[in-house]
């Protein structure tokens, strides 16, 4: 069965500071893998999908995620980190050649100190 | 473009009362979702149409609740009769089916049972 496992329940960094959000996941072959990023109050915005090819993708608000198959994790970065980004994280795995919905990961919520 | 409205955004009411709530998916959009976000369980998938069928509702917790979908533009989730421990945020969701599972969610229903 799949299953996405986020490890860090919540994260406090200083502005500035470079990120990474963990994010392991569990499924038989390669799945489709998201970054999905939810303010306070509101819905799950996209942040970054991996599909196939290059394992780093890139995301909008300059974030990134390496896809490595060995250690069948999809970590999220950002270089420097900045006060908006103060939110909570969400990883998600999809079945390939199914249109089925997606599992989430219990979330990460990131703190920023000024 | 219009993203995935729902509605009401906020509702409390009292236990025993139906809940209706509601969601027009992204115009195209084949796939709908129904999420259920509480601080407990995370983000867990209620049920979600594929066509405007019902395709998986093994999440729906009980009888009480039950989902429709009688065209592509619109679903409702109910809630009859509703209790205390229904109180959550509840999203909606479309997709289409050739973007790889990416999933869009609307605002939020945040209801609240008292």
């Amino acid at each position: 069965a799949q299953s996405v496992t986020q490890p860090d329940i919540h994260i406090t960094v200083s502005e500035g500071a470079s990120l990474e959000l963990r994010c392991n996941y569990s499924y038989g072959a390669t799945p489709y893998l998201f970054w999905y990023v939810q303010s306070p109050g509101q819905g799950l915005q996209l942040l970054l999908k991996y599909f196939s090819g290059d394992t780093l993708v890139q995301g909008i608000k300059g974030f990134e995620a390496e896809f490595k198959r060995s250690q069948s994790s999809f970590n999220l970065r950002k270089p420097s980190v900045h006060w908006s980004d103060a939110a909570e994280y969400f990883c998600a795995v999809g079945a390939r050649g199914s249109q089925g919905n997606l599992i989430f990961g219990k979330g990460t919520k990131l703190s920023v100190k000024p | 473009d219009a993203g995935v409205i729902q509605s009401p955004r906020h509702e409390v009411t009292e236990m025993g009362q139906e809940v209706t709530l509601r969601c027009k998916p992204i115009s195209g959009h084949n796939s709908l979702f129904w999420y259920r976000q509480t601080m407990m369980r995370g983000l867990e998938l209620l049920i979600y149409f594929n066509n405007n069928v019902p395709i998986d509702d093994s999440g729906m917790p009980e009888d009480r609740f039950s989902a429709k979908m009688p065209n592509a533009s619109f679903s409702t989730l109910k809630i009859q009769p509703s209790e205390p421990r229904d109180s959550a945020v509840y999203f909606c969701a479309s997709s289409l089916d050739s973007s790889g599972n990416t999933i869009y969610f609307g605002e939020g229903s945040w209801l609240t049972v008292v």
